[in-house]
């Protein structure tokens, strides 16, 4: 059966500082990979996706960037962090372009 | 791109009662529609969803319907429990790979 892993589950780092959230996907070949972030009692934000290794397609302008460095790795960092860049940042897949997604367990971010 | 709404956002049941949640979507060309179900501090969860060939579709205690001439869906619980509080979203897809999720709508089951 397929399994998703996001890690680590919550992270508190200083304004100015990198992030690197990863996320892994076994028991499945060429997932579709997303990012989402969801703020304190809001609604999920899609942040990037990919269809394939080197595919990458930003959704809304951010401090982030993601990579795909093999088929089921997705990578989500940021060279220097603001304070609005704490959230709660999911990680999804997906088996098809109409299917719906299985998410990670999630990363609580806290940028002070 | 899609635009769903959700309502209510907010919505208090007494235990046993039924809880109804409506979307509605702006893309006439959305042929998918999930439903999760989000407890606090996890991953929202699948827990049904309809494609646009099918009117109904229900799994034990919830279903989802869906109007595609006016192009909304609806998701019933019935016989609530307390273990169905929690934060609910819909969702819409037209085969882009993305889904377009409404705002949410949080689920209270008073005992």
């Amino acid at each position: 059966s397929q399994t998703i892993h996001q890690w680590p589950a919550t992270l508190v780092q200083p304004v100015g500082s990198p992030l690197s959230l990863e996320c892994t996907v076994e028991g499945t070949s060429n997932p579709n990979l997303y990012w989402y972030r969801q703020a304190a009692g809001r609604g999920l934000q899609l942040l990037f996706y990919s269809v394939g290794i080197g595919q990458i397609s930003s959704e809304v302008p951010q401090n982030l960037s993601a990579s795909r460095p093999q088929d089921r790795q997705f990578i989500l960092s940021s060279k220097k962090l603001l304070l609005s860049d704490s959230g709660f940042y999911l990680c999804a897949w997906s088996e098809d372009r109409v299917a719906g997604y299985t998410f990670g367990s999630g990363t609580r971010l806290t940028v002070v | 791109g899609e635009n769903v709404e959700q309502h209510p956002s907010t919505l208090s049941v007494q235990e046993g009662d039924s809880a109804v949640i409506k979307c509605t979507y702006s893309d006439s060309a959305s042929n998918y529609f999930p439903w999760y179900k989000q407890e606090l501090g996890k991953g929202p969860q699948l827990i049904i969803d309809i494609r646009s060939n099918v009117g109904e579709k229900k799994d034990q205690r919830i279903a989802v319907t869906l109007n595609k001439t006016a192009k909304h869906f609806s998701l019933h619980i019935t016989e609530t429990q307390p273990e169905d509080s929690a934060v609910y979203f819909c969702a819409a897809s037209k085969g882009d790979y993305k889904l377009s999720f409404g705002a949410g709508t949080t689920v209270t089951v008073r005992a």
